[in-house]
């Protein structure tokens, strides 16, 4: 089945701004979606369809995709950005139809 | 506004059943999937399934196929997921969602699950 992998871990300062990746076989014609989890908190959806901003996300989260890897980009990061972070696609070819990447913990030095 | 609204924490024992719940309102249920993810201690989040309440298509991933049964009842606009044996690594945060464009755009707020003799 389709394979998403994403870094374990990202640091960042305050006030800069965090990459956070998610490769995939040519994932750049994918439909890329993007998951924000804080500790003991259900998942908010905060990237849609590659680029797409649900109501409510900031401005400071956007997400982009080229060839082998998909990116979620947050500026001005702040200490409330502080999550695990999920990107996911749907797998049409197998059973499996649903993949998530492992996740990627974002911490704010 | 649209909320999911999920049954709350249980506790069982190894081989006993469970069947927990997930409420939506503020949308037509019967035109969104509606799914379950887990998300066992410390690891990441896992797919198991959905079903569409228009139709009663249901979708499994194939770790979970067998494994567990999701259902609706249309009439209070709530969907199940339900074991027929837990065992000990059902042990568990269950969340459910509804799918808006192929992406899980709402969750409820989880239902853990504990399975210990």
């Amino acid at each position: 089945s389709y394979v998403l992998t994403q870094p374990p871990s990202v640091s960042v300062a305050p006030g800069q701004t965090a990459t956070i990746t998610c490769g995939g076989n040519n994932i750049g014609t994918e439909s890329v979606h993007w998951y924000q989890q804080k500790p003991g908190q259900a998942p908010v959806l905060v990237v849609s369809d590659n680029t797409d901003r649900p109501s409510g996300v900031p401005e400071r989260f956007s997400g982009s995709t080229s060839g082998n890897t998909a990116t979620l980009t947050i500026t001005s990061v702040d200490a409330g950005d502080e999550a695990d972070y999920y990107c996911q696609v749907w797998d049409d070819a197998t059973d499996h139809l649903v993949i998530f990447g492992a996740g990627s913990k974002l911490t704010v030095l | 506004e649209v909320q999911l609204v999920q049954s709350g924490s249980e506790v069982k024992q190894p081989g006993e059943s469970l069947k927990i719940s997930c409420q939506g309102s503020g949308y037509i249920f019967t035109r969104q999937w509606i799914g379950w993810v887990r998300q066992m201690p410390g690891r990441g989040l896992e797919w198991m399934g959905m079903f569409y309440p228009g139709d009663s298509d249901a979708r499994y991933s194939p770790s979970f196929r067998g494994q567990v049964i999701i259902s609706v009842d249309k009439s209070i606009s709530t969907a199940y997921l339900q074991w027929s044996s837990l065992k000990a690594s059902d042990t568990a945060m269950y969340y459910c969602f509804t799918m808006e464009n192929d992406a899980f755009d709402v969750w409820g707020l989880g239902t853990k699950v504990t399975v210990s003799p």
